[in-house]
This record gives C-alpha cells, structure tokens and sequence, in this order.
C-alpha cells in the first residue's frame, strides 16, 4: 500500500526566502508522485507531477519538485517565496493515474513579510 | 484540462438527514472519485467509480454512503444518515485516458462541496 508522510505540518518562511517542503513516500510500485496547492477556502489545485520520466520537475507558480529514489523523498522548492505562496500543500502518491491517490496531513507555509 | 463542477458549494444539514452531493464533469470520463477532507486534516479517499460500478473503496465508505452516475452525466455521493463526524469539503475527480485527449497521469479535482451537519 502506498503512503507519503509529510515532513512539518506548519513551515515559515520570510518573503523572498527559500521555500522547502518535504515528503517522504512509501510505494511497493514506481509511484506516481503529486503536489497539491490549496488556497484557505478553495479546492486543490495541481502544482507539479512526477510520473517516471525526469527526476527534477517544474510545475506552476515558480515552484520545482525533486524525486530522489534512493531516499524516497519528493522534495517541492521555490527558490523566492512570495505572500501569495501562502496556502496548504499537499503531497500524493498514486500507483497509475486512474488509481485512488492517497495524500500526506499537509503543510501549512506561511509568508512573513 | 476540462473542468469539474460541484453543486452545491455550501450545505448544511441536520443529523440524520439525507444529502446528496453533485459533480458534474463537462466532458466525457472514464472514472470517478470522491474524497473527503475533514477540517484541519488531510485529503482522504473515499470511492472510485468506473463503467457504473464502484471500482474501489476506503474503510470509510460505509453503508450509510452511495454513489452513482443517474443520468451518464452527473455523479453523485449520497449520504443516507447524516452524522456529525461527516461534516468535511467532499472533493469530486475525474480521470480519462491519453486516447481521449486527456491527461492520464493524474487527477483533476473539483471545487468541491463544504458539507456542516449540525
């Protein structure tokens, strides 16, 4: 069965800062691999996938997502966090695109000006 | 991508009623879901539905949940009893293959539908 742990429920940063958030997946299969953005009050909105092709992967808004299989991480950045970056991310790992996703407990990023 | 439609946005209910939760996809899908996201916590699955039938699903989705696509376009989640502890934003998602025009890699998700039983 596969899992992501999500590592820091609530991450700060200054604006204009580096912003790191990190998952850890657990998978018996190659996974595919997803970041979630959601906005207080929205849905979810897809930022970036990871589906077995190249290991560093670029997604909306500035953000980048790293797949390291050695140490099962899916590492999202943005080099220059911006306030309206500010929002719940969430990490998800699926077997197959049409397989249910099963989603890490979040993480709130918070911008300080 | 093509969206997804939830109606309604907002419900909120009295314990023990029934209430049933809408998601329209604009095009054609092949399966659907629906997960549940209690407040504070994380996103769950719930269901997966495919050719008309449940294809998969969750621990959580008990007798008290049904689902179904009516009329071959809306696909709907009802909840026959509702209990306090149902309360949470329901996420409808869509998913259909690479040969339909469609990015088969993931899904996309609605809106979703903020449910308060009180």
């Amino acid at each position: 069965a596969q899992s992501v742990t999500q590592l820091g429920s609530h991450v700060s940063v200054s604006e204009g800062a580096l912003v790191l958030l990190r998952c850890n997946y657990s998978s018996s299969v190659p996974p595919y691999l997803f970041w979630y953005v959601q906005y207080p009050n929205q849905g979810l909105q897809l930022l970036l996938k990871y589906t077995s092709a190249a290991t560093l992967v670029k997604g909306i808004n500035g953000f980048e997502a790293e797949f390291k299989k050695s140490e099962t991480s899916f590492r999202l950045t943005k080099p220059s966090a911006h306030m309206s970056d500010a929002a719940e991310y969430f990490c998800a790992v699926s077997e197959w695109g049409n397989n249910d996703m099963r989603f890490g407990a979040g993480t709130r990023l918070t911008v300080k000006p | 991508e093509p969206e997804v439609t939830q109606t309604p946005s907002h419900q909120v209910t009295q314990m023990g009623q029934e209430v049933i939760l809408r998601c329209v996809p604009i095009s054609n899908h092949l399966y659907f879901y629906w997960y549940r996201q209690i407040l504070g916590q994380k996103v769950e699955f719930l269901v997966s539905f495919y050719n008309n039938e449940i294809s998969e699903k969750s621990e959580i989705f008990d007798d008290q949940f049904s689902v179904e696509r009516p009329d071959g376009s809306n696909f709907t989640l009802k909840i026959r009893s509702t209990k306090l502890e149902d309360s949470a934003m329901y996420f409808c998602a869509r998913w259909a293959p690479k040969i339909w025009g469609h990015d088969q890699e993931t899904q996309y998700f609605g809106p979703g539908t903020r449910l308060l039983v009180l």
